[in-house]
């Protein structure tokens, strides 16, 4: 069981915008930053957020992430066929001392 | 072209022992600290340890710890994984991330990932 709790599925419709949240503890999510990365099987994750909101560069701006207290969540707007993969959050955890992670989502596009 | 090649996965008896390497390609590999993360069958990512840029520090997770061993050849921009003392539950795809961001462990990311390498324990 991960550190770090998603819901194990979300969905939309293109063009639609949907949320991923991330719940951790004061640990982990209340007192550090969290990034986010997208994943599809058999490839390399890919990082999509860092430090809580902060996006890469080449990342499209449809992309945001938000935190408030001990929670974080992904926004993706204007969904697109292209987002269809897993997503999961990561932070450090103080109590651990170690990274942990959340179990993933996995984001269909209907 | 920023990446990273894990490579050395397989499928070993419980009690074995195997060496994962992550080549990195397209920039100064001493300047950075990597960490290997794995991912057993059906589950999320569970993160091994990290290695500093110098070396000079390692941290491992409690599940790993006096099993797995990190190391880097920086003259062959390599990173190592060796584990020993094989379990079942050792059984992941291990893939290799470089450590990214301000120099604060707690603040850090990761960026980019291999593509990862399967490793099977079973007898």
């Amino acid at each position: 069981q991960s550190v770090l709790t998603q819901p194990p599925s979300a969905s939309g419709t293109p063009g639609q915008r949907v949320t991923i949240s991330c719940s951790g503890s004061s640990s982990n999510i209340g007192s550090n930053t969290v990034n986010w990365y997208q994943h599809l099987p058999g490839t390399a994750p890919k990082l999509l957020i860092y430090s809580d909101n902060q996006r890469p560069s080449g990342v499209p701006d449809r992309f945001s992430g938000s935190k408030s207290g001990t929670s974080a969540s992904l926004a993706i707007s204007g969904l697109q066929s292209e987002d269809e993969a897993d997503y999961f959050c990561a932070a450090w955890d103080d109590s651990l001392s170690g990274w942990v992670f959340g179990g993933g989502t996995k984001l269909t596009v209907l | 072209q920023v990446q990273l090649v894990e490579s050395g996965g397989g499928e070993v008896q419980p009690g074995r022992s195997l060496r994962l390497s992550c080549e990195a390609s397209g920039f100064t590999f001493n300047n950075y600290g990597f960490h290997w993360v794995r991912q057993a069958p059906g589950k999320g990512m569970e993160w091994v340890g990290v290695i500093w840029y110098d070396g000079s520090k390692k941290y491992y997770a409690d599940s790993v710890k006096g099993r797995f061993t990190i190391s880097r050849d920086d003259s062959k921009k390599t990173l190592y994984l060796q584990m020993n003392s094989l379990r079942v539950e050792d059984t992941a795809v291990y893939y290799c991330a470089r450590d990214l961001g301000t120099g604060n462990i707690r603040t850090n990311w990761f960026g980019p990932w291999g593509q990862g390498t399967l490793v099977t324990v079973s007898s």
